[in-house]
């Protein structure tokens, strides 16, 4: 767990705030990826970035928008949000995209 | 299009008894699949992993589970509960089928253990 860190551990926001969550990977990794746990859904995939370059997109809204300044760092900036958008936003690493991931241990993001 | 399906969302067993987690997949190509394991308010842990080689694979923690091509199945196992097992399972596969780059998640089972 120790080879993913995140970002607050937990955020509490109102709905016209700006927030941002961070994650950084000392894996020496060069995929990372965004991903959303709700109550009782799968995990969703959010956003694949490999070599800094975003490599998917799965249908998210405008108001996440993602950032990946290096192989080390990815950030997700938060504006608007709605409090359907609260879940545990988790943050992964590979060597390569399609290999065994490894995670940090989540934001939990509550939206009032 | 590659899926996976979790057959139990809750399991509970008695410490010291066997666990048995299912998990089912289909797949255009030879998968790799995952084990992972998300204890309350932490992230995701790798518990093991197939990709092609020996069909049982061990895991983390005395976990292991059994690579079945012909049932499309890649069950969990561990011969004897502990109750630092209690957690929830996720089941993945991944693959290149239709060009998706990343993992695919089962929809989680919830290991309960009774002491």
């Amino acid at each position: 767990e120790t080879g993913v860190t995140q970002t607050p551990r937990h955020l509490v926001m109102g709905m016209t705030n700006k927030k941002s969550l961070k994650c950084e990977q000392h894996l020496g990794h060069n995929a990372m990826y965004w991903y959303k746990q709700s109550a009782k859904k799968p995990l969703e995939l959010m956003f694949v970035y490999s070599l800094e370059e975003r490599v998917e997109n799965n249908s998210v809204p405008s108001r996440f928008s993602p950032e990946c300044p290096n192989s080390s760092h990815l950030f997700l900036h938060l504006h608007t949000l709605q409090p359907e958008d609260s879940a545990l936003y988790l943050c992964a690493s590979s060597q390569g995209v399609v290999d065994t991931q490894y995670f940090g241990p989540g934001t939990r993001l509550t939206v009032l | 299009a590659q899926s996976v399906t979790q057959l139990d969302s809750h399991v509970s067993v008695s410490e010291g008894t066997p666990v048995l987690l299912r998990c089912n997949y289909s797949s255009s190509y030879s998968p790799s699949l995952f084990w992972y394991v998300q204890h309350p308010n932490k992230g995701l842990q790798l518990l093991l992993k197939y990709t092609s080689a020996a069909t049982l694979v061990k895991g983390i923690n005395g976990f292991e589970a059994e690579f079945k091509k012909s049932e499309t199945s890649f069950h969990l196992t561990k011969p004897s509960a502990h109750m630092s097992d209690a957690a929830e399972y996720f089941c993945v596969v991944s693959g290149r089928d239709t060009g998706r780059r990343a993992l695919t998640f089962g929809s989680g089972t919830r290991l309960q253990v009774q002491p």
